[in-house]
Order: C-alpha cells, then structure tokens, then sequence
C-alpha cells in the first residue's frame, strides 16, 4: 500500500515566480494537512482540508493557498515567491486527525 | 497565537543514558501526538495520547499525558545509537483543526 506521495521532491525557483506542490493522501485518507518546515524548526501549520473543504489555516500570507481534489490528493500553490519561502513542504494526511503519515516532502529552494 | 513548546532544544548523552523531551501548551488540547524525525527525513508518528493523565509505553520509550491536558513527556530509557533524531510533540488545539508542532529535541548519543 502507497504512503503518501508528493511532488517534485526539490524545485528551485526564482524570487517572484509562483509554485504548485502536489500530495496524494494514503488510500481511504480525507483529510490532508500542509506544513512549512525550516531548517532546524518544527513544522509550521500551513493548511487542513477534509473532504474537499479547508478545515484549518495557519498564520501564512494569503500568497499561499491550496484545494483538494475529489480524489483526495491535493496541491499547494504559493505566489509571488520570496526568499523566505524556501524550506521543506510536508504534506501529512490522516484518518480522522488520528496519527499523521507525512510524505517526504517538497524541498524548495528559492533564488 | 496557540503555541506548543518543547524543551530542550537539544540533548546530548551517552549511550545507554536515559533522555527526556518536555512539552507544553498554552491551551488545553483535544489529544497529544509524537513523532521522530531523522537527520533528511520527514516526521514519523510514534504514538498519540487522548486522555487525561495516561501513560502509554513503547518498549524503551514512555510517554505521558498531563491531567490538565496541556503538557506531555517522552522518556527513552538506555538510549541507544538508533534512538538519534529530532523528536517532536505535536498537540490538536481542542476546537480547532490544527496540529500544532513543538520546536522538536534534537538527541545525539555517544556511542
């Protein structure tokens, strides 16, 4: 059985651009949650969205934003990119907020 | 804002000492989730806690719940050279539909 998958593994971007991120949840998972990691920290809270619809939103920019898909899987967009912005995408999804399976993440590196 | 801390930032021991990460929240929450991250991984869930008060173990690693539901421990007994990594508490804000990250423990051993 699949973990969760997501895609690209790295990216490198200008300042400015704009990034799609993408993750599909293990099978028979609803929800998918989003998070920011930088070096050295803890993942920050990014987004959860649960059958299609968000159910939480961290303390991100409105530059951010991501959907889910009927399927489950879901993208993360991010706009106007900045410098700050690179850092090591998780995507987790769950059974009901019950222990959070994370995929290896997108590592993007903005320049 | 909802916060999760976690201390120390940092532990290192020899091999065979024991270790404990400390977290505390500063609101009441619906349950408590650990994970371990190794050096270029993503997080991996350990175990969670719901209730009040309890204890759950695993092996060498013991974890506990605190009655007002806003502080939580991880004990590792003998570390052991595999035990290396980043451990993080990670609490659900009751109400709300995120799980929010403590800054992590970062373990070393001594062999």
């Amino acid at each position: 059985d699949a973990g969760v998958t997501q895609s690209p593994t790295h990216l490198i971007k200008t300042r400015g651009q704009h990034v799609t991120l993408r993750c599909s949840p293990i099978s028979g998972h609803k929800s998918v949650s989003w998070y920011q990691q930088v070096l050295g920290q803890g993942p920050q809270f990014i987004f959860q969205y649960y059958e299609k619809e968000e159910r939480g939103r961290g303390n991100f920019p409105d530059r951010f934003s991501a959907r889910q898909f009927p399927n489950y899987s879901s993208e993360l967009n991010v706009n106007a990119l900045l410098l700050g912005d690179s850092a090591l995408y998780l995507c987790a999804s769950s059974f009901s907020n019950y222990g959070y399976t994370f995929g290896s993440g997108t590592r993007l590196t903005v320049v | 804002g909802q916060q999760v801390m976690q201390i120390p930032q940092y532990q290192h021991v020899q091999e065979g000492e024991d270790f404990t990460t400390y977290c505390n929240s500063s609101t009441t929450l619906s349950n408590i989730q650990w994970y371990k991250q190794r050096p270029g991984g993503h997080p991996v869930f350990l175990i969670q806690l719901v209730k009040s008060g309890e204890v759950k173990k695993q092996k060498r690693l013991t974890f506990q719940f605190g009655e007002a539901k806003k502080n939580s421990s991880l004990h590792i007994t003998a570390t052991q050279t595999t035990d290396v990594g980043t451990y993080f508490c990670a609490g659900l804000i009751q109400g709300a539909q995120k799980l929010v990250f403590g800054q992590g423990t970062r373990l070393t051993i001594n062999p």
